[in-house]
């Protein structure tokens, strides 16, 4: 079954060092994959996405995310971290079934130490 | 900009009892979704719709659940005989097409 792990539960990183969240997905065909991030009783921002075509793929807020097919993943990267980025984070990937239907992971808490 | 709107955002009520949840989405998303999040969980698919036609179901909706989306605009989640086991951060999302999902901010239930 498709599916998505964040293997990192919880992550802290002192304010203007980098980041990097790793996730993997299983999945035949070729994914459509999401990062997303959620703040404290908020619903979810879009962060960036990869449907096909540059590996490398740039979103909001000075993020990044870099698709390795030989690796399963898709780890997002910020090379400067704001104390505003302190919030969960979100990997999914499509599952076409005639639809769009996400399938997420667990989520990485991103805690910014000063 | 107006965003996907859920309301209410926060819902208590006492086991037993029904509820129901309303997703105004982005006016001109034809697709629906709804999702269920508990803590420390990333969102779980509920079910989806397509204009008015309500095309897929997760196992996950009991016969207790049920969804609507009249005349394809709006869309409401009714809970019936509430458990402890609702408890959770209900989202809902629209989209056009096969475009990103937008995620509306939630509504919170809880269950005493």
């Amino acid at each position: 079954a498709q599916s998505v792990t964040q293997p990192d539960i919880h992550i802290t990183v002192s304010e203007g060092a980098s980041l990097e969240l790793r996730c993997n997905y299983s999945y035949g065909a070729t994914p459509y994959l999401f990062w997303y991030v959620q703040s404290p009783g908020q619903g979810l921002q879009l962060l960036l996405k990869y449907f096909s075509g540059d590996t490398l793929v740039q979103g909001i807020k000075g993020f990044e995310a870099e698709f390795k097919r030989s690796q399963s993943s898709f780890n997002l990267r910020k090379p400067s971290v704001h104390w505003s980025d302190a919030a969960e984070y979100f990997c999914a990937v499509v599952v076409n079934t005639g639809f769009q239907k996400l399938v997420f992971g667990t989520g990485t808490r991103l805690l910014v130490s000063p | 900009d107006t965003g996907v709107s859920q309301n209410p955002r926060h819902k208590i009520t006492k086991r037993g009892q029904n509820v129901t949840f309303r997703c105004d989405p982005i006016s001109e998303h034809n697709r629906l979704y709804w999702y269920r999040q508990t803590l420390g969980q990333g969102p779980e698919f509920l079910t989806y719709f397509q204009n008015e036609a309500q095309l897929e179901k997760s196992r996950l909706l009991s016969d207790r659940f049920s969804a609507e989306r009249p005349k394809g605009s709006f869309s409401t989640l009714e809970i019936q005989r509430t458990e402890q086991g609702d408890s959770a951060m209900y989202l809902c999302a629209s989209s056009l097409n096969d475009q990103p999902q937008h995620f509306g901010d939630g509504t919170r239930l809880s269950i005493l």
